[in-house]
């Protein structure tokens, strides 16, 4: 069974940094490609980023701007997203999810239980 | 970009109704649509993917179709359980994108 628990977030200053992690477990994780999706408080859901299952690829939404950085680690089964010169608008919850492409679709199947993240001074 | 725009916003039903809820995408994108439930404080759950395909586990009153570029969930015979936010999302391609999302209330 797919688990995915993250943690890290907390509450941090404008112009801070925080690093999420996802440890992973109950599938193979460097098969998996692995999404980050946010959602603010009472707004819906947002996507964020997502990296290939070997690391050779990332991709990233325009509001990241370079200030977000999605990085894994097969052999920790772990997956991270270091968030840098954080700004108010980006207080969320944050999720990781796991990636199942096929020749036909491509779909977030499993998902963690999300980390908060507060960006106040 | 590709941008969704999913309608309605909110919805008003009762239990045993039959309801409709629409995503429409801004370009072609060969049915990569996935439908997600998400109840509050919880993360999302899959239910549709590739636009009609039911994921696991999913019950069968849970339906998706797809014309050009209209996509629609549909749920046949409303249950308790389903009072919940529903999003369409488009893997088609990067960056990849949510609709607004679809608050089913009583």
């Amino acid at each position: 069974q797919v688990h995915l628990v993250e943690s890290g977030g907390g509450v941090v200053q404008p112009g801070g940094s925080l690093r999420l992690s996802c440890a992973a477990s109950g599938f193979t994780f460097s098969g998996a490609g692995m999404h980050w999706v946010r959602q603010a408080p009472g707004k819906g859901l947002e996507w964020v980023t997502f990296i290939r299952n070997d690391g050779s690829n990332e991709y990233y939404a325009y509001f990241v701007k370079g200030r977000f950085t999605i990085s894994r680690d097969n052999s920790k089964n772990t997956l991270y997203l270091q968030l840098n010169s954080l700004r108010a608008e980006d207080t969320a919850v944050y999720y990781c999810a796991k990636d199942d492409c096929s020749a036909t679709s491509c779909l977030l199947d499993s998902w963690g239980q999300g980390t908060r993240v507060t960006v106040s001074s | 970009d590709i941008h969704m725009t999913q309608s309605p916003s909110s919805l008003s039903a009762s239990v045993g109704d039959r309801v409709t809820i629409t995503c429409r995408t801004s370009q072609n994108i060969n049915t990569y649509l996935n439908w997600y439930q998400q109840k509050p404080g919880k993360a999302p759950n899959l239910l549709i993917y590739a636009a009609s395909n039911l994921q696991s586990g999913v019950p069968s009153r849970f339906s998706g179709s797809a014309s050009g570029t209209d996509y629609t969930l549909t749920i046949s015979s409303l249950q308790p359980e389903d009072f919940a936010t529903y999003y369409c999302q488009q893997s088609f391609s990067t960056p990849y994108s949510f609709g607004q999302g679809t608050k089913l209330e009583i």
